[in-house]
């Protein structure tokens, strides 16, 4: 089983308010990522890192940003929460090993809702 | 730019029948994934194919691969109601240089008694 954490689970707040979205492992991966995913949707890719001090936009343009410090840790936060941000964050991470990615595997999911 | 497509979206089938879940995506890619969600939940890994003509089986599911018809399959025999769930297949794109998966829309099967 995967060792991946994603806290709050849920978390309703007001708008213009900031928040971090917190996401750990314990696998030792390279390579993480962040999802948008609305109910019952496909996945959107917001961000991604391939290790210490790298990170990449995604495909699916985000107000969010993020940061990685630590191989175990990788952050996003939103600067000024709105309605138009409600939805659920998936944190992944996966080893990366010569040019080579391999299977990603997911934390629960951070369930936002801005009111 | 890769694209996947899934079909059908929506499955809703009786227990103990069979089916099959397409996966199409457009550029070539040699990995692609399969996975589950549930409700409410994350996504659960269930497959990873590696190269063309590659077949995995787990209970009653089975995956296969084919790179050349840029296809592969999911195919679901004597179901059961705990697979109610959604399917995604994802495939892995190296456009500009860097590695990430690219979702399909996702299959949302339902399966009655």
């Amino acid at each position: 089983e995967a060792d991946i954490y994603q806290t709050p689970r849920y978390l309703v707040i007001g708008t213009g308010k900031k928040i971090t979205l917190e996401c750990s492992q314990t696998m030792g991966h390279d390579k993480m990522y962040w999802y948008q995913q609305d109910p019952g949707m496909e996945l959107h890719l917001i961000h991604y890192s391939y290790g210490v001090n790298s990170t990449e936009k995604g495909d699916l343009s985000s107000e969010s940003t993020v940061s990685r410090i630590r191989t175990e840790h990788f952050p996003l936060t939103l600067e000024s929460a709105r309605p138009s941000h409600t939805s659920q964050y998936l944190c992944a991470s996966s080893e990366w090993f010569r040019d080579t990615t391999y299977e990603q595997y997911f934390g629960p999911g951070t369930r936002l809702t801005v009111t | 730019e890769l694209k996947v497509e899934q079909n059908p979206l929506f499955l809703s089938m009786q227990e103990g029948k069979n089916y099959t879940i397409y996966c199409n995506y457009s550029t070539t890619s040699d990995r692609l994934y399969w996975y589950r969600q549930d409700p409410g939940k994350s996504l659960e890994s269930l497959f990873v194919l590696l190269s063309n003509g590659a077949v995995k089986q787990e209970g009653r599911l089975m995956a296969s691969l084919d790179t050349k018809a840029r296809l592969s399959t999911l195919h679901i025999t004597a179901a059961v109601h705990d697979l109610s769930a959604t399917y995604f297949c994802a495939v892995e794109s190296t456009q500009g240089g860097s590695e990430k998966l690219v979702f399909g829309k996702g299959t949302k099967l339902t399966v009655n008694p």
